[in-house]
């Protein structure tokens, strides 16, 4: 069975402009989820999708934002860049929502700005 | 807030030594508590986790027990290998029922040596 997998794995952005990152969840799986991952702040919760609606949104500001299509997959897009966006975004899919369920995670996107 | 704190490393120890990493949690209500393991060049994997006060996790000879008085939720290793070498999380669920928010500790690098 495929892994979650993340497009693309690596991406380098100017200040200012604006990104689209892509994560294909694990078959059958319906719940997913995003996370930025610094080294400073460590792994921060970005938002949660199921079903296509926005189940829970972590604390970042507006210009990061996402959506589920009906097959699951899911993107997230950051508007005006900023150096502190440099991050590794990493995406994670369940088959639902409750804590019973496992996470999987795929292997992230190295996003760098400059 | 609820948040997690995890002792900070890198945990530099010999093959076949007991292995300890500290995580203490803040959360209202009865968060679900996770150890996530992320290898070199690879996503988080889910290693073990509990639901409820008491209950003791375990997968691959790791062991923590969820002590609600403590507020604790230690992982443990009766003997590492140098297959062990990765970053451990502590996490916790804050949002009662759904795991998609995980709340994570900073991480702490285990080296094992051979």
């Amino acid at each position: 069975k495929a892994g979650v997998t993340q497009t693309p794995r690596y991406l380098i952005k100017t200040r200012g402009q604006q990104v689209t990152l892509s994560c294909s969840p694990i078959s059958g799986h319906r719940s997913v989820s995003w996370y930025q991952q610094t080294p400073g702040q460590g792994l921060q919760f970005l938002f949660e999708y199921f079903s296509e609606t926005q189940r829970n949104k972590g604390n970042f500001p507006g210009r990061f934002s996402g959506r589920q299509f009906s097959n699951s997959r899911s993107e997230m897009n950051v508007s005006t860049l900023e150096l502190g966006d440099s991050a590794l975004y990493l995406c994670a899919s369940s088959i639902g929502t409750s804590e019973t369920y496992e996470q999987y995670f795929g292997p992230g996107t190295r996003l760098t700005v400059t | 807030g609820n948040s997690v704190t995890q002792m900070e490393g890198p945990v530099t120890l010999s093959e076949e030594a007991f292995l300890t990493i500290n995580c203490t949690y803040t959360a209202t209500g009865y968060p679900s508590l996770f150890w996530y393991v992320q290898y070199p060049g690879e996503g988080l994997q889910l290693l073990l986790k509990a639901t409820k006060a008491d209950d003791k996790g375990s997968n691959k000879g790791f062991e923590a027990t969820y002590r609600k008085e403590t507020t604790s939720f230690h992982l443990e290793k009766g003997s590492v290998q140098v297959s062990d070498s990765a970053v451990y999380f502590c996490a916790l669920s804050s949002n009662g029922g759904s795991q998609g928010n995980l709340i994570f500790g900073k991480g702490t690098k285990l080296s094992v040596k051979p």
